[in-house]
């Protein structure tokens, strides 16, 4: 059981958007920044945005990150059959003093 | 640009303890303000957090798992290390170092430890 909640799974057509959310509590996203994380088949993680909203060099701002409360959205727009991957959020939970991860969200570009 | 690679015994058997190294190269291990952390991922599961280190010394560990792990740092070296004892075939896993601020930016390719007699 992961200390944040993310969809098992999402899917949408080519070309249009999906949102992944990431649902935590005061001790972890309330009061930390969010990370995401882009995992392709059978290769290491990749950052995608860190501190809530921000994009690291050579990420395409089809991607996007927004932070409410206790909850945090990944956005993808102009869905890529590459984007195919599952997706992790993640951050500091102060409760724990430890790092947190969503169990991921597996995307479908259908 | 920072590379981490993991290296260590694929096999490891049960009530034995595992040990894996992280060596980095394209910069220091003791520039910036970074952590250097391990993060592993069953077959099939998501991503758990096993712990961290500064390069002086400071550990933090993921609560479920503190009995158990030890990480270390070289620094004259620019590595780090992992210790996990008491393993099971719980511990099966592809088991990931990776530099972390607030986010972890750069990852190691992963290395699968197989718990097995």
């Amino acid at each position: 059981q992961s200390v944040l909640t993310q969809p098992p799974s999402v899917s949408a057509a080519p070309g249009q958007k999906v949102s992944i959310s990431c649902s935590g509590s005061s001790s972890n996203i309330g009061g930390n920044f969010v990370s995401w994380y882009q995992q392709l088949p059978g290769t290491a993680p990749k950052l995608l945005i860190y501190d809530s909203n921000k994009r690291p060099s050579g990420i395409p701002d089809r991607f996007s990150g927004s932070k409410s409360g206790t909850s945090a959205t990944l956005g993808i727009t102009g869905l890529q059959t590459g984007d195919e991957a599952d997706y992790y959020c993640g951050t500091w939970d102060s409760s724990l003093s430890a790092r947190v991860f969503g169990g991921g969200t597996k995307l479908t570009v259908l | 640009q920072v590379q981490l690679q993991e290296s260590g015994p694929g096999l490891v058997k049960p009530s034995q303890t595992l040990s894996l190294t992280c060596t980095v190269s394209g910069d220091s291990i003791t520039s910036g303000s970074y952590y250097w952390s391990w993060i592993r991922q069953p077959a099939g599961k998501g991503l758990e957090w096993i712990g961290r280190i500064y390069p002086s010394g400071s550990t933090n560990y993921n609560p479920s798992l503190k009995s158990r792990v030890t990480i270390s740092v070289d620094t004259s070296k620019d590595l780090f290390s992992l210790k996990l004892s008491s393993v099971t075939a719980a511990d099966t896993a592809v088991y990931y170092c990776a530099r972390e601020l607030r986010y972890f930016d750069y990852w190691g390719q992963g290395t699968l430890v197989t718990v097995s007699s």
